[in-house]
């Protein structure tokens, strides 16, 4: 259980082009979802936080102009890297946070994540 | 403000002995939770392992264990009889009320054949 999918995996796009990368919880329902950059040897730096049905918050310093997140059901989720350049280029990784903590055992904090995915603008 | 620290960049370890990563926390809060997750090359986040804080017990997972002091804002990882398919990033982190993580900077972990 606890399975979160992501597409695409890879992707590439020319500059001033918009990406959307989908979130989907496979097998539960999620409260919440998160989005991730990661960049090659760090952590994972949290760019926004999604609820069902409502607008996304965004961390200090994210454009949320350029990021635009979409939680549109309980189990899918959308990144949009819109007018994208080669700055944005990383490697993106939502996670799930799910609905009853009891339904996997959990205690409603553990954050389930996808396998990400990696964009080069060029 | 949360923080995570953990202290090695980089760490390695021969097949089949024990190695502990560390990890320390600062916060003001009493309920709280914290995780370790494991970043293996294809980058996929796996959840290891994790501790509530109101629990005194260290939590365990076959060859992973935690050695939690609330006291002393600690939670490390033990990883007992270590296997090659354990080299991967370590990546501790800390959650609370708002349900978003904080994450440490993580540890490389490397086992050597």
């Amino acid at each position: 259980g606890a399975v979160v999918s992501q597409h695409p995996s890879w992707v590439i796009c020319k500059s001033g082009t918009s990406v959307k990368i989908e979130c989907r919880s496979l097998d539960f329902q999620a409260t919440t979802m998160f989005w991730y950059r990661q960049f090659p040897k760090q952590s994972l730096m949290l760019m926004a936080t999604s609820n069902e049905g409502s607008k996304a918050t965004y961390e200090q310093g994210v454009e949320k102009d350029k990021f635009l997140i979409n939680h549109a059901s309980l189990t899918l989720s959308t990144l949009t890297v819109t007018s994208a350049h080669p700055e944005d280029s990383s490697f993106y990784i939502c996670s799930a946070r799910a609905v009853t903590a009891g339904g996997l055992g959990t205690s409603g904090y553990e954050q389930y994540f996808g396998p990400g995915t990696r964009l080069t603008v060029t | 403000a949360q923080t995570v620290t953990q202290s090695q960049p980089e760490m390695s370890v021969q097949e089949a002995e024990t190695v502990t990563l560390s990890c320390t926390y600062d916060t003001s809060e009493n309920n709280y939770y914290l995780f370790w997750y494991k970043q293996p090359p294809s980058r996929q986040m796996i959840l290891v392992i994790r501790q509530e804080a109101y629990k005194q017990q260290n939590a365990t997972e076959n060859r992973f264990s935690v050695n939690f002091q609330k006291a002393a804002k600690s939670f490390s990882l033990k990883i007992s009889d270590s296997q090659l398919g354990d080299t991967a990033m370590y990546f501790c982190a800390f959650a609370s009320g708002t349900y978003k993580y904080i994450f440490g900077t993580g540890t490389r972990l490397k086992v050597l054949a």
